[in-house]
């Protein structure tokens, strides 16, 4: 267990909908990265936060924003779903922008 | 741009063999590498990291191996066990770039050991 966890484990939504997914970064984690896995493929990198604030971001739309709080704890957030969004969602949490990164164990989100 | 990627989407082997996984790399300023396994359903599990400064490391059943003249990784299991089955991903970290600290992950190598 790396003590990173995600809410839900899994989702359903429709198209055109809006989505909020969590995390809880690793005890004195305070870099938090989302990534979306496509089936069969490796891990994207949507964005990064260190200490509250967005520190990278991916190839990804405005739509995909997120959050990260003063505990650390993030969340993503994706506005008008589309089908293509549909991915394993997952968060890692590190010591420090440059360390090894921890994951937890993803959202499965399903847009139909 | 920055890719990562892996020599052969499968590999299989018979409990016990050795097992070597590669990754190409193409970004050179890349400065720190990390090997990750994936079991279905489940994130990826950090396995090994090297930085640049190295060639070789070695952890509990596992060898991480950098040559950074062809920008390549390895990554060895010694006694490959039927636990070691799942997809290993190699992921570099660059020191610069519109992503920051991002990992860049390559499209992964499904590991079957059949025992």
């Amino acid at each position: 267990e790396t003590g990173v966890t995600q809410s839900p484990t899994h989702l359903i939504k429709t198209r055109g909908q809006q989505v909020t997914l969590r995390c809880s970064s690793q005890s004195g984690h305070n870099t938090v990265s989302w990534y979306q896995q496509a089936l069969g493929q490796g891990p994207q990198f949507i964005f990064q936060y260190y200490r509250e604030e967005e520190n990278g971001r991916g190839n990804f739309p405005p739509r995909f924003s997120g959050l990260q709080f003063p505990n650390y704890s993030s969340e993503l957030n994706v506005n008008a779903l589309e089908l293509d969004d549909s991915a394993l969602y997952l968060c890692a949490s590190s010591g420090h922008r440059n360390a090894e990164a921890f994951f937890g164990q993803g959202t499965r989100l399903t847009v139909v | 741009g920055e890719s990562v990627g892996l020599h052969l989407p499968t590999l299989s082997v018979q409990e016990g063999d050795n097992s070597i996984i590669n990754c190409a790399y193409s970004n050179s300023a890349s400065d720190y590498f990390i090997w990750y396994k994936q079991e279905s359903g489940k994130g990826p599990q950090f396995i090994i990291d090297i930085r640049s400064n190295m060639d070789k490391r070695q952890g509990q059943r596992v060898t991480v191996l950098l040559n950074k003249t062809v920008k390549h990784l390895s990554l060895q299991i010694a006694a490959t066990q039927p636990g070691d089955s799942a997809v290993y991903f190699c992921a570099e970290m660059g020191s610069s770039g519109q992503a920051g600290t991002a990992l860049i992950f390559g499209k992964g190598t499904t590991l079957s050991v059949s025992s």
